[in-house]
């Protein structure tokens, strides 16, 4: 079966520094990868997302960058982070056209100070 | 502007009774998914729909699709205090290899 995995559960990060997520996916070969990030109360916003190793998309300009150096990996990065980038971030998997559903992992609760 | 737009945004109810929510969306869709997340967890698939159904279900259950009126409902049958979390819908517009998610439903179940 397949499982998806994030890490770190949660976050502190004072401004300015860098930040690093993981997500990896286990059971499934070349898989849609995506990060999502959702204010507290709110709905999804999709932050980026790939369909192969090195294919990433942007969907929203920011602090963020994103990068698949494996298939079942996919990592959420930044250089310097802002107050804004608080927030809650979830990565997901899909695959393909023929199955449309998404299945998230456990979620980073991120907060900058 | 968010393709999917949840209707209420929140709802609270007695074990045992039936919950509806709605989503609306703008634009033509391949389907129409709803999620549900519990508090500081992540999303969980709940039902799919395609833009040529217009009914579903599973378990207790029940989705429709109106794509004349571009919208949605979700009914939960014989709730349960499990039931507390978040619903979400989401659309699928085959463009691109993404959802677009609503601003989601809260909904309470108390005993």
């Amino acid at each position: 079966s397949q499982t998806i995995h994030q890490w770190p559960a949660t976050l502190v990060q004072p401004v300015g520094s860098p930040l690093s997520l993981e997500c990896t996916v286990e059971g499934t070969s070349n898989p849609n990868l995506y990060w999502y990030r959702q204010a507290a109360g709110r709905g999804l916003q999709l932050l980026f997302y790939s369909v192969g190793i090195g294919q990433i998309s942007s969907e929203v300009p920011q602090n963020l960058s994103a990068s698949r150096p494996q298939d079942r990996q996919f990592i959420l990065s930044s250089k310097k982070l802002l107050l804004s980038d608080s927030g809650f971030y979830l990565c997901a998997w899909g695959m393909g056209v023929a199955y449309n559903e998404q299945f998230f992992g456990p979620g980073t609760r991120l907060t900058v100070l | 502007s968010q393709q999917g737009e949840e209707d209420p945004q929140a709802l609270s109810i007695q074990e045992g009774e039936n919950a509806t929510m709605n989503c609306s969306y703008k634009t033509s869709i391949n389907n129409l998914q709803w999620y549900r997340q519990n508090s500081g967890r992540g999303l969980v698939h709940l039902i799919l729909i395609r833009s040529n159904e217009r009914e579903k279900h599973s378990g207790r259950l029940r989705v429709t699709l109106d794509t004349s009126k571009k919208s949605s409902s979700l009914l939960i049958t014989a709730s349960r205090a499990a039931d507390t979390a978040s619903y979400f819908c989401a659309t699928y517009t085959g463009t691109a290899s993404k959802l677009t998610f609503g601003t989601g439903t809260r909904l309470q179940v108390t005993l």
